[in-house]
């Protein structure tokens, strides 16, 4: 089945600098990829998500590419806030048995 | 639309107890979906259901873990009898059946087992 690799484990930036976070995927098959927010104690939120026909999509400051040779796609944050302070999930799915399979989070901490 | 209900909040049970936990889709979804989150294991699917029918249950860890969807408004996620070891996050989701994978989470059930 599918497997879902997310790096770093853990990021910490400066308030105003860019964040980045990537995952690597297993099944070539698979062509959807959605990224997830949790804050503390809350319900995983999709926040953008990509699909195999395109390479790049944004949404004010975040954007997310994909390289489907490479089986791997990032998140991009720029000019963070402490807000975007969370856990970021990364997930595929398209592939065999069709299921979204998470990687494993990412906390992104913002300093100010 | 409240969004994906799930009951309760928090459970606190004893090791061998049953527990059921709640979930309420957002009207007109066609997927439901049952995750569990933990520290070493992440976000893990147990079971989801299209149009109230049980498609993939591989993820169900054991027989004490057992779903429910007898309408297209409720569904259950019994464990029975409890053990430590399932003390977790459930979260339940749904989607539509035209965007699937765009799931919509609940709140979660934090459960421990003592």
């Amino acid at each position: 089945g599918e497997n879902v690799e997310q790096h770093p484990s853990t990021l910490s930036v400066q308030e105003g600098d860019s964040a980045v976070i990537k995952c690597t995927y297993s099944d070539s098959a698979s062509n959807y990829f959605p990224w997830y927010k949790q804050e503390l104690g809350k319900r995983p939120q999709l926040i953008i998500d990509i699909r195999s026909n395109v390479g790049e999509k944004k949404d004010q400051r975040i954007a997310v590419t994909l390289n489907k040779t490479a089986k791997h796609f990032s998140l991009h944050i720029t000019e963070t806030q402490p807000e975007d302070s969370a856990v970021y999930f990364c997930a595929a799915s398209g592939g065999y048995g069709n299921k979204l399979v998470f990687g494993a989070g990412t906390i992104l901490r913002v300093k100010s | 639309d409240a969004g994906v209900i799930q009951s309760p909040r928090h459970e606190v049970t004893e090791m061998g107890q049953e527990v059921t936990l709640r979930c309420k889709p957002i009207s007109g979804h066609d997927y439901l979906f049952w995750y569990r989150q933990t520290m070493m294991r992440g976000l893990e699917l147990l079971i989801y259901f299209n149009n109230n029918v049980p498609i993939d249950d591989s993820g169900m860890p054991e027989d004490r873990f057992s779903a429910k969807m007898p309408n297209a408004s409720f569904s259950t996620l019994k464990i029975q009898p409890s053990e430590p070891r399932d003390s977790a996050v459930y979260f339940c989701a749904s989607s539509l059946a035209r965007e699937r994978e765009k799931l919509f989470f609940g709140s979660g059930t934090q459960l421990s087992v003592l």
